[in-house]
């Protein structure tokens, strides 16, 4: 079974301040993924990497940097925390793109930004 | 731009009865619809998916109806029972040959009351 998982799963963090969100896989996925979960928003995609060293822009990035250093990490950082990024964060992870394939998430990281 | 949309935005049935949650998408590349599904407090899973090549797959009590012309899924649960209490979320994704994100609906809540 696919794993993922995510540190830590809850945080509170102070607007402005710089918080760092980590995501581990041992599926040998090459593709994965930061998504965030708003109220009747549904999942958007922050940022995907297919490759370490490499990290590409999803449909919100602003506010938000990613860090692949090996195929098994992936980080979300956020710089300057706002307000509007208190939100749930999922990471996942796929064999190869979105496209026909499975995403498999870790168990999300609640974060309140005050 | 909301590229897939979902309805109703709630949903209760009895135990039971057979449950219709509707999926509507704009872009007509998409050629693979998955939905998910996320219990209270967990991550999302892959539910059930289709390709455009069929217009219904069936998996057990669920099955995905799919009508290319008008752009529009309907994820039919027969003999809901309240396990299945849960949100699902319809996505969409296009270009098999290559990457293609995953666009997700803002989901329907469902609640199956005994």
């Amino acid at each position: 079974e696919a794993a993922v998982t995510q540190s830590p799963r809850s945080k509170v963090a102070v607007t402005g301040g710089k918080v760092t969100l980590s995501c581990h896989q041992t599926n040998n996925h090459d593709y994965m993924y930061w998504y965030r979960q708003d109220t009747g928003h549904g999942l958007r995609l922050i940022h995907y990497s297919y490759v370490a060293d490499s990290t590409e822009k999803g449909d919100i990035p602003d506010g938000y940097k990613a860090s692949r250093p090996s195929q098994e990490n992936f980080s979300l950082i956020l710089e300057l925390a706002s307000l509007s990024q208190t939100a749930v964060y999922f990471c996942a992870s796929s064999r190869l793109g979105t496209s026909q394939n499975t995403l498999y998430f870790g168990a999300g990281t609640r974060l309140s930004v005050l | 731009q909301q590229q897939v949309r979902q309805s109703p935005q709630s949903l209760t049935v009895w135990e039971g009865e057979t449950a219709i949650l509707n999926c509507s998408y704009e872009d007509s590349t998409f050629d693979y619809f998955p939905w998910y599904w996320q219990f209270p407090r967990e991550s999302p899973a892959l539910l059930i998916a289709i390709r455009p090549v069929s217009n219904k797959k069936e998996d057990g009590r669920f099955t995905i109806f799919f009508n290319k012309r008008e752009k529009k899924l309907s994820l039919h649960i027969t003999d809901s029972q309240p396990g299945d209490s849960a949100t699902y979320f319809c996505a969409a994704s296009g270009a098999s040959s290559s990457f293609s994100k995953l666009v997700f609906g803002q989901g329907t809540s469902l609640s199956v009351v005994p």
